[in-house]
């Protein structure tokens, strides 16, 4: 079935250092994958996405790679800053319907 | 423009009672997505509903869950005979196309609590 692994769970790193979280996807058909954070008891937002005809994508300190081959793809924020700690989720759309499936998370923390 | 709006925010129900739960989209939006999300767990999707069909609800429970999207008014999740295992946040979300042609907007959630 359409299924979204994302590592690692918890992620900690100090302030000004790089971030790093991966995702892998199964379903071959899937062309859209955004990255969504959430911060405590909020909704989920956009913060970046990126489409099949595209292999990385930057916004300011936020970039995101895809590898259609491999189907992976990552989210990288440089610099880190204490407000970017939060819960980060990547999905995948189904190719079937389009809906989003959700890796599990990664809890991010950036101590000062 | 008033984003997604869910209500109620907070939900308490003794085991056995029924919860709706109810999500107006953003103005425009006529595709609705449900997920589940479980204390420091993922996003799990439920259904994804367009006005007056259900698309997809592979991701549903088969018994005591149903979800409905009227040509008028919210979009509606129900849960009868609730237990403590749906104790959970449930997110609404919509966009204008399908989630993979432009970006899915959530609403703040609704979360149940069964007793």
């Amino acid at each position: 079935g359409e299924n979204v692994e994302q590592h690692p769970s918890t992620l900690s790193v100090q302030e000004g250092d790089s971030a790093v979280i991966k995702c892998t996807y199964s379903d071959s058909a899937s062309n859209y994958f955004p990255w969504y954070k959430q911060e405590l008891g909020k909704r989920p937002q956009l913060i970046i996405d990126i489409r099949s005809n595209v292999g990385e994508k930057k916004d300011q300190r936020i970039a995101v790679t895809l590898n259609k081959t491999a189907k992976h793809f990552s989210l990288h924020i440089t610099e880190t800053q204490p407000e970017d700690s939060a819960v980060y989720f990547c999905a995948a759309s189904s190719g079937n319907t389009g809906k989003l499936i959700f890796g599990q998370g990664t809890t991010l923390q950036v101590k000062p | 423009n008033a984003g997604v709006m869910q209500n109620p925010r907070h939900l308490v129900r003794r085991r056995g009672q029924e919860a709706r739960l109810r999500c107006s989209p953003m103005k425009g939006h006529s595709h609705v997505y449900w997920y589940r999300q479980l204390p420091e767990e993922g996003l799990k999707f439920m259904v994804y509903l367009q006005k007056e069909n259900i698309i997809d609800e592979s991701g549903m429970p088969k018994e005591r869950f149903s979800a409905e999207f009227p040509k008028e008014g919210p979009s509606i999740l129900r849960i009868q005979q609730v237990v403590r295992g749906d104790s959970a946040a449930y997110f609404c979300a919509s966009s204008q196309g399908s989630a993979n042609t432009g970006e899915l907007f959530f609403g703040e959630g609704s979360r149940l609590t069964v007793l």
